[in-house]
Parts: C-alpha cells; sequence; structure tokens
C-alpha cells in the first residue's frame, strides 16, 4: 500500500496568511494527487485533482505543485471559510490512501 | 440538480449486517465509478470500496474484503454497500463519493452528506 504522510498535522495561521501544507508518498504517484479540505459535519470537498489542476468553483487562492512523491498545498492568502482540515489521497493505485490530515486552526 | 444521498446507516450490535445505499441525480450514473469511502469518529479519512460504472470491477480495502460488497443498480441510479460480520471499528459516517477519471488523473469529485453506522452491542 502507498503511504502518505501530510505535515504539519496542525497549524495556526491569521487572516491573510499564506499556508502551505506538504504530502510525501511513499512511492512515486506521478502527478496522481489530490487534495480535499473539510469542515466539522461536512463531507470533504475536492480542491485540486492531479496535483496542481484547480477544481472547477474553486477560489484561486488555492495551488498545488509537485510530481513522483513530494508534493505541496498552498492558500495564498487565507480566509475565514478557509479554517478546516485538509487532506491529501492518491489515486494512483488501490487502495486510495488518504494523509492523517492538516488542520488549521485561527490563531 | 447534482447530488448523492446516502441511506441505511443505524445501530447495529457486532457481527450484525446492514445495506447502505447512495441514491444518485443530476449526471448520468452509469458512467462514472462511485466509492465508498468512511470517517471514524475524530479521525482521518477512509477509502472503503470502489465499483466501475459498467459493475463489473469491483475494489476493496483489506480492513473490509470479504465481509462489505458494493454494488449498483444502474437502472435506479443507486449505488449499494453490503456490510457483513461489522466490527465496533467499522463505526465511522459512510460516504458515497462519484469518481472522475480522465488521462492521468483520478478524483472523488462528489460526495453525499454521509450515513453513521455504529457497531456497538
Amino acid at each position: 500500500d502507498i503511504q502518505m504522510t501530510q505535515s504539519p498535522s496542525s497549524l495556526s495561521a491569521s487572516v491573510g496568511d499564506r499556508v502551505t501544507i506538504t504530502c510525501r508518498a511513499s512511492q512515486s504517484i506521478s502527478t496522481y494527487l489530490n487534495w480535499y479540505h473539510q469542515k466539522p459535519g461536512k463531507a470533504p470537498r475536492l480542491l485540486i485533482y492531479a496535483a496542481s489542476s484547480l477544481q472547477s468553483g474553486v477560489p484561486s487562492r488555492f495551488s498545488g505543485s509537485g510530481s513522483g512523491t513530494d508534493f505541496t498545498f498552498t492558500i495564498i492568502s487565507l480566509q475565514p471559510e478557509d479554517f478546516a482540515t485538509y487532506y491529501c489521497q492518491q489515486s494512483y493505485s488501490t487502495p486510495y490512501t488518504f494523509g492523517q490530515g492538516t488542520k488549521v486552526e485561527i490563531k | 440538480e447534482v447530488q448523492l444521498v446516502e441511506s441505511g446507516g443505524g445501530l447495529v450490535q457486532p457481527g450484525g449486517s446492514l445495506r447502505l445505499s447512495c441514491a444518485a441525480s443530476g449526471f448520468t450514473f452509469s458512467s462514472y465509478a462511485m466509492s465508498w469511502v468512511r470517517q471514524a469518529p475524530g479521525k482521518g479519512v477512509e477509502w472503503v470500496s470502489t465499483i466501475r460504472g459498467s459493475g463489473v470491477s469491483t475494489y476493496y480495502a483489506d480492513s473490509v474484503r470479504g465481509r462489505f460488497t458494493i454494488s449498483r443498480d444502474n437502472s435506479k441510479n443507486t449505488l449499494y454497500l453490503q456490510m457483513n460480520s461489522l466490527r465496533a471499528e467499522d463505526t465511522a459516517v459512510y460516504y458515497c463519493a462519484k469518481g472522475y477519471s480522465s488521462g492521468s488523473s483520478q478524483y472523488f469529485d462528489l460526495w453525499g452528506r454521509g450515513t453513521l453506522v455504529t457497531v456497538s452491542s
């Protein structure tokens, strides 16, 4: 199975801050890497697919990069509605594993 | 409206069975792979199972293989998850998710609200 390791597991940030989350795969997954966020009591929502493609309707302050085993997710200017838990997920092979999540909290 | 609506969750004793359903609307159901993804209370997200659009190919997490069966009825636009021999560790919110696959990308682009399964005596 491909293990996905996210860091940090949590972070505190202020509105307007730049936030970066990293995700590392235990083996190469090309660009089969997706990012979701989840708010309490809600389902995950797709933000970025194929490592760097912005899902339709998602604000452009979200971006992703990387290939192979190392990936980065960035929020250019954190907004109040962005406080949530963020997950990376590999879709290279089953089982489709998720990272453990990064909780973004208000400083 | 494009949506997925899960149903069938509830309280079940260890060793018991439950069948979840997911009703799809607003898209051509048979054209897409569908999946179940779960989240235990206070925990992260875990992929459970996927079925291709035709229903011929199915995939399972090791933790549920042999106990859970995914299926679909394309004439009813409905996805199912038959869960047998349930264990306490199966307690979770179960989400239905639509899969999209194109070239070098595959992802879950539409999720339901989830249905809670509690396994307890």
